[in-house]
């Protein structure tokens, strides 16, 4: 079992459409992060919170909107998305400490129309 | 700008075998730390083992140990006692302060009954 949970498993959405993906962890992690990951690549960072304040955004279209409503939950908001962003979207939560690992959820799989 | 490098897109291992994958790195910051995180196709990633880089003693964890040389910037992860549920791709991933998380392209381990 997963400590940190990610709805829905699976998306699908065309591009005119707005969804949101949803993470929660109850480990009181104060850190929180998303990431996209293309299939048998990487993941690559997207958005850290550290206690609930966005500290990193790496450089992501405005097309996608996080937003942490309490120490728990994770969203991310999507609107007018392009085919190139089907992928898998994974949420992690950490302690908060660059040392400390991150505990990653199942993930998201986003496919756009 | 940092790097993580996996030489390895694929290995495979006899099962109960010994095996190593590397990973090496490229960075100016002195506060970072190493992990390696494991990825089965069920897609969950799970944190296999962590390194402070300040730290000179080599990680263990049961069957998992990393081979870290800073000066060579290198962190191998050696597998012992290889088993099928080992079967994943491996991924070595590098954060420093402030944030900066990159993972490197990973290598998929493939164990052999």
């Amino acid at each position: 079992d997963t400590e940190v949970t990610q709805t829905p498993k699976h998306l699908v959405m065309g591009m005119t459409n707005k969804k949101s993906l949803k993470c929660e962890q109850h480990m009181g992690h104060r850190a929180m992060y998303w990431y996209k990951q293309k299939a048998k690549k990487p993941p690559e960072l997207m958005f850290v919170y550290s206690y609930e304040k966005l500290s990193i955004n790496e450089s992501v279209p405005s097309r996608f909107s996080p937003e942490c409503p309490n120490s728990s939950l994770l969203n991310l908001h999507l609107h007018a998305l392009q085919p190139e962003d089907s992928a898998l979207y994974l949420c992690a939560s950490s302690r908060g400490n660059s040392n400390q690992p991150q505990h990653f959820g199942d993930g998201t799989r986003l496919s756009i129309l | 700008a940092q790097t993580v490098t996996q030489s390895q897109p694929e290995m495979s291992v006899q099962e109960a075998e010994t095996v190593t994958l590397s990973c090496t790195y490229d960075t100016s910051e002195s506060d970072y730390y190493l992990f390696w995180y494991k990825q089965p196709p069920s897609r969950q990633m799970i944190l296999v083992i962590r390194q402070e880089a300040y730290k000179q003693q080599n990680a263990t964890e049961n069957r998992f140990s990393v081979n870290f040389q800073k000066a060579a910037k290198s962190f191998s992860l050696k597998i012992s006692d290889s088993q099928l549920g080992d079967a994943a791709m491996y991924f070595c991933a590098y954060r420093s302060v402030p944030i900066k998380i990159i993972f490197g392209k990973g290598t998929r381990l493939h164990i052999l009954p």
